[in-house]
């Protein structure tokens, strides 16, 4: 069966740290990987992209890779600060659809 | 970017009832929006994939005439919960990809909180 996994357990981290979370995934092949962040009660806003033809990516303090190998992404945001606590979803492109995982979520404290 | 609007954001209803979701993209076309409900600490479920001007597809196990989709233009898919039960509440989501490029990214209404009595 397809599965999409993230850790349920939440991440709580010190402020300054860096964050590392991890998008499993089973029998999908999916043209691309995507990352959200979603806080309580809201809708998921988009942070990054990344294709099934690239390892890394990066946008200011975010970085996401892509193993399709190991059919793996990981997320790091740097520098951790407290605005950074929410919920991060991984959501995979397959066949035209978006599915996602059940998210992590991070609680960076002060 | 793309603002995707959702309403009501709150709605209570009787057992009984039907509940209609709006789902508009304000400042692009959407020829594609999907649904998607949420469970408290639970992932987003895909519902269906509605398509401007066509019937909506819908995921395995979605019953269609329980969740009727209407994308009648390209702003606007609405969500009608029909004959509304306790069962069925939860955090419905709807989401447009952008129309800018193929930039992959998906849009997300601020969400709508379903509660039947």
């Amino acid at each position: 069966s397809q599965k999409i996994e993230q850790n349920s357990e939440a991440l709580n981290i010190q402020e300054g740290k860096t964050a590392t979370l991890t998008c499993n995934y089973t029998n999908y092949s999916p043209a691309y990987l995507q990352w959200y962040r979603q806080d309580p009660g809201r809708g998921p806003v988009f942070l990054l992209l990344i294709r099934e033809n690239e390892k890394e990516k990066r946008k200011e303090r975010l970085k996401v890779t892509f193993d399709t190998t190991l059919k793996q992404s990981l997320f790091h945001i740097t520098a951790s600060q407290p605005a950074d606590s929410a919920t991060y979803l991984c959501a995979l492109y397959n066949f035209n659809k978006f599915y996602f995982g059940s998210g992590t979520k991070l609680n960076v404290k002060p | 970017g793309a603002v995707v609007s959702q309403h009501p954001s709150r709605v209570i209803c009787k057992s009984g009832t039907s509940v209609k979701i709006e789902c508009r993209s304000l400042d692009f076309q959407a020829t594609t929006m999907f649904w998607y409900r949420q469970f408290p600490k639970q992932s987003l479920m895909l519902m269906a994939t509605s398509n401007e001007g066509s019937k909506a597809t819908y995921e395995q196990g979605v019953e269609k005439d329980k969740f009727l989709i209407n994308h009648a233009s390209l702003t606007l898919s609405t969500l009608t919960v029909t004959s509304a039960h306790p069962e069925d509440s939860s955090f419905y989501i709807c989401s447009a990809e952008g129309a800018t490029g193929n930039t992959g990214e998906l849009f997300f209404g601020e969400g709508s909180r379903l509660t039947v009595l």
